[in-house]
């Protein structure tokens, strides 16, 4: 089992939807969790970071953290064309970043 | 400011070239990282750099060779690199070799032909 699942997509949404991205992980130490976003032939972007479980909102963005299930979320709002690009969820362990291999998503206009 | 900076953007080689890869950043950051990214796949780590001392080198193959002049600036080497090379290397910093989050660069779009 790898450390960290997230479904390569691609999720094609439409418009103004609503977003679910999600990973889901398998070491329960990691502790603190953060979201990428690359845009294609650009390099990542930190998005959100978080340490606890529960939600963390900053504007359209909200980061959601389960770990009795091992499993993070994170939600776009009333998304836009310019939210189309790659999301990494991400995790620290050992002096090293672990990432997920991405979810390729489209809004589509 | 959370900038880190990579130049060239775009780099074509040979295989018996020899070239250089350059990042900078500003940010006081103490530990700097390259990373390589293949299309459609996560960045995998390559080198890390903490206080300007090589502390990570995830098995790199030799004909590629990392410098840290000084806590700004880190450099990677190429030498008679092969087509499978072609990626886009990312260079990124943290605070520190333990701190969590890590800010990457643009990177450098590499073709070895």
């Amino acid at each position: 089992q790898k450390e960290v699942e997230q479904d390569p997509g691609p999720l094609s949404v439409p418009e103004g939807a609503i977003v679910s991205l999600n990973c889901t992980y398998s070491n329960s130490a990691f502790q603190y969790f953060m979201w990428y976003r690359q845009y294609s032939r650009k390099g990542p972007e930190l998005l959100m970071y978080t340490y606890s479980s529960g939600n963390k909102e900053d504007g359209r963005f909200t980061a959601q953290v389960d770990k009795s299930s091992k499993y993070i979320s994170l939600f776009i709002r009333d998304s836009q064309p310019s939210d189309s690009a790659t999301y990494l969820c991400a995790m620290p362990r050992d002096d090293k970043i672990i990432f997920g291999k991405g979810t390729r998503l489209h809004i589509l206009p | 400011d959370t900038e880190v900076t990579q130049t060239p953007k775009h780099l074509v080689m040979g295989m018996t070239n020899k070239k250089s890869l350059k990042c900078e950043q500003h940010m006081g950051h103490r530990a700097m990282y390259w990373y390589k990214q293949k299309a459609k796949k996560p960045p995998e780590l390559m080198f890390v750099y903490s206080y300007e001392k090589l502390s990570i080198n995830e098995s790199v193959p030799s004909r590629f060779s990392p410098e840290c002049p000084n806590s700004s600036l880190l450099n990677l080497h190429l030498h008679a690199l092969q087509p499978e090379d072609s990626a886009l290397y990312l260079c990124a910093s943290s605070q520190a070799m333990t701190a969590e989050t890590q800010y990457f660069g643009p990177g450098t779009r590499l073709l070895v032909l």
